[in-house]
């Protein structure tokens, strides 16, 4: 089946800096991939929708400056946290639609910013 | 806008016990309707789902039926176990639309022995 893997699952940076999530589709063409947050105990969020070749739509209240996302290829679609702070510690989780009546889920990535 | 409502949780059983998590939906078309459960430390695994009016899905025991009359998409299962241990998060899209999911916020279930 359609298969998303995630990288990387967990990531430590200090306050400042940019981390870089990838979602790569390994069995499929994922022409739209959608990022979502989560925060502890808490659902899951959706923050944008990527399409290959054209600009995220973010949901209202997303820092599309702060998240950068980028959808170059069918296979690859990734989420820039840049200059991250404390309060961007969370867990996101990257998902596209499986080419049938579902969705296909990475295994997310724990940022702890510090 | 599309949205989902699920019980508030914790929801605390014992080995055996008769589940039900409630869930109902508000859509402004016909979506597809899925249960994704959520183990400690771990991603999103697709429990079921439910594509349209009267479906049921089912899978591990778990068991929920797409009613449209009453917008809603209960969980249920006859028998829990220590390692149903979980949350379970209600969910819907419009994917006929390419439109992302919307979750609920989720029910927290502890199973004990």
């Amino acid at each position: 089946g359609a298969v998303v893997s995630q990288h990387p699952s967990r990531v430590i940076c200090k306050s400042g800096t940019s981390v870089k999530i990838e979602c790569r589709s390994l069995d499929f063409q994922a022409t739209t991939m959608f990022w979502y947050r989560q925060f502890p105990k808490q659902s899951l969020m959706l923050m944008a929708t990527s399409n290959e070749g054209s600009k995220a739509t973010y949901e209202q209240g997303v820092e599309k400056d702060k998240f950068l996302i980028n959808h170059a290829s069918l296979t690859l679609s990734t989420l820039t946290v840049t200059s991250a702070h404390p309060e961007d510690s969370s867990f996101y989780i990257c998902s596209a639609p499986d080419g049938g009546n579902g969705y296909t889920f990475g295994s997310g990535t724990r940022l702890t910013v510090v | 806008g599309n949205s989902v409502t699920q019980m508030e949780g914790p929801v605390t059983l014992s080995e055996e016990a008769f589940l039900t998590i409630n869930c109902t939906y508000t859509a402004t078309g016909y979506p597809s309707l899925f249960w994704y459960v959520q183990y400690p430390g771990e991603g999103l695994q697709l429990l079921l789902k439910a594509t349209k009016a009267d479906d049921k899905g089912s899978n591990k025991g778990f068991e929920a039926t797409y009613r449209k009359e009453t917008t809603s998409f209960h969980l249920e299962k006859g028998s829990v176990q220590v390692s149903d241990s979980a949350v379970y998060f209600c969910a819907l899209s419009e994917i006929q639309a390419g439109t992302a999911l919307i979750f609920g916020k989720g029910t927290t279930l502890s199973v004990s022995s």
